[in-house]
């Protein structure tokens, strides 16, 4: 079976300044990982996915996560966060070839000016 | 995104109605999924259809029912409506050759 933990609830940064969501996972098999972001009131978007090409993976809006297999983790940064960073953010497993997917309970990240 | 909706977008209904949201897709994905989210608890898949003849059940599908009515059009049904259904709700689709999945903007569905 496969689980995710991500292991910060609330993130609160001042704009500027780096962000790190930490995420670790559970899987029996080889697995694809994700990290999407969900603004207040909209829909989930892709922000990256690591699929086994490259432990490091860059993806939209300056992110980037690195996937650790001995660690089993795969946390998100942010060089330098925006006040539109301002969201929901959700690691996310898959297995079964997409089937299924096991997502973490989401960090919700905080921008102060 | 846009290439996957949702109708409607909020929703107020009592218990023990009988409610439906729909899904529609432009993707030309032949995979379509229903999920809800509660706080603290992320997305949690309810049903799931390869096709139009292929309907599974997730790990949350007690209380619900769903229609694969086209490859385009994947709708939840709630017979009866109670409370605990009280929830955001989610469409994907997901095309084949990929395990990428595409989510529409959500349903929020308030029972009373």
């Amino acid at each position: 079976a496969q689980s995710v933990t991500q292991l910060d609830s609330h993130v609160s940064v001042s704009e500027g300044t780096p962000v790190l969501l930490r995420c670790n996972y559970s899987s029996s098999y080889s697995p694809s990982l994700f990290w999407y972001v969900q603004h207040p009131n909209k829909g989930l978007q892709l922000l990256l996915k690591y699929t086994s090409a490259a432990t490091l993976v860059k993806g939209i809006n300056g992110f980037e996560a690195e996937f650790k297999k001995s660690e089993t983790s795969f946390h998100l940064t942010k060089p330098s966060a925006h006040m539109s960073d301002a969201a929901e953010y959700f690691c996310v497993v898959s297995e079964a070839a997409g089937n299924k997917l096991t997502f973490g309970g989401g960090t919700r990240v905080l921008v102060k000016p | 995104d846009a290439d996957v909706t949702q109708t409607p977008r909020n929703r107020i209904t009592k218990t023990g109605k009988r409610i439906m949201l729909e899904c529609s897709q432009t993707k030309g994905h032949d995979r379509m999924y229903w999920y809800r989210q509660d706080p603290g608890l992320g997305l949690r898949l309810i049903y799931y259809s390869f096709d139009v003849k292929d309907i599974n059940k997730g790990e949350i599908s007690d209380g619900y029912s769903v229609s694969r009515q086209a490859q385009a059009k994947f709708s939840l049904s709630l017979e009866s409506a109670i409370p605990n259904q009280t929830a955001l709700y989610f469409c994907a689709t997901r095309g084949g050759g990929t395990d990428t999945q595409y989510f529409g903007p959500g349903t929020r569905l308030t029972v009373l």
